[in-house]
């Protein structure tokens, strides 16, 4: 079991800049979820992907933001024109979705900075 | 709608004593709970869980959690504070159904003092 694992760890990047990030779930996981954590905060929900449907969006997520995951394993969050306040932690996490499983697995994050 | 409401922002203990981290809960449906703990530049890690049935339920690392539904309350308990306790304990709710998502609460830095 490899776990939830997201690239890069740490992005460090100019306002106005776009970026991308990518996450691997659990192998046999279907549901992918993205959340985003800032300074002094619990993480909020973003988005969440079953195989490869996006079946729910957060009003969190504004026009800059898009997500995918296009065969339904890994999955991509992109951020275009960065600004600041898109500076944060961005979590994924991933679950199995039968047998009445509600535990979501996180991978350590991403740390985006935006200067 | 559901919310999280985790009461103390920062608890400091003395190694050996009793850990109480709160959390209260809103939720329209019957809810599942949750708490996660997080080490520093780390993801999170699943304590335990309640879904259905036994309301007191046990974790990992010596930690429990009782669901009060006439109390909307989930506080997660240890007996006794080791040092590798310290780090930042989220409390989350997800309201059961189709609804998948988790709504954490804003969590508690545990300190613990030698």
């Amino acid at each position: 079991d490899t776990g939830v694992s997201q690239d890069p760890r740490h992005k460090i990047t100019k306002r106005g800049q776009n970026v991308t990030f990518r996450c691997d779930p659990i192998s046999e996981h279907n549901r992918l979820y993205w959340y985003r954590q800032t300074l002094g905060q619990g993480p909020e929900f973003l988005t969440y992907f079953q195989n490869e449907a996006q079946l729910e969006k957060s009003r969190l997520l504004s026009d800059r933001f898009s997500a995918e995951r296009p065969k339904g394993s890994f999955s991509t969050l992109e951020i275009q024109r960065t600004e600041q306040g898109d500076s944060a932690m961005y979590l994924c996490a991933s679950s199995l979705g039968t047998g009445g499983h509600h535990e979501q697995f996180f991978g350590p994050g991403t740390r985006l900075t935006v200067l | 709608a559901q919310s999280v409401t985790q009461l103390g922002s920062h608890v400091s203990v003395s190694e050996g004593a009793l850990v109480l981290l709160r959390c209260n809960y809103s939720s329209s449906v019957p809810p599942y709970l949750f708490w996660y703990v997080q080490y520093p530049n780390q993801g999170l890690q699943l304590l335990l869980k309640y879904t259905t049935g036994a309301t007191l339920v046990k974790g990992i690392n010596g930690f429990e959690a009782e669901f009060k539904k006439s109390e909307t309350s989930f506080h997660l308990t240890k007996p006794s504070a080791h040092m590798s306790d310290a780090a930042e304990y989220f409390c989350a709710v997800r309201s059961g159904g189709s609804n998948y998502k988790l709504t954490f609460g804003k969590g508690t830095l545990l300190t613990v003092n030698p």
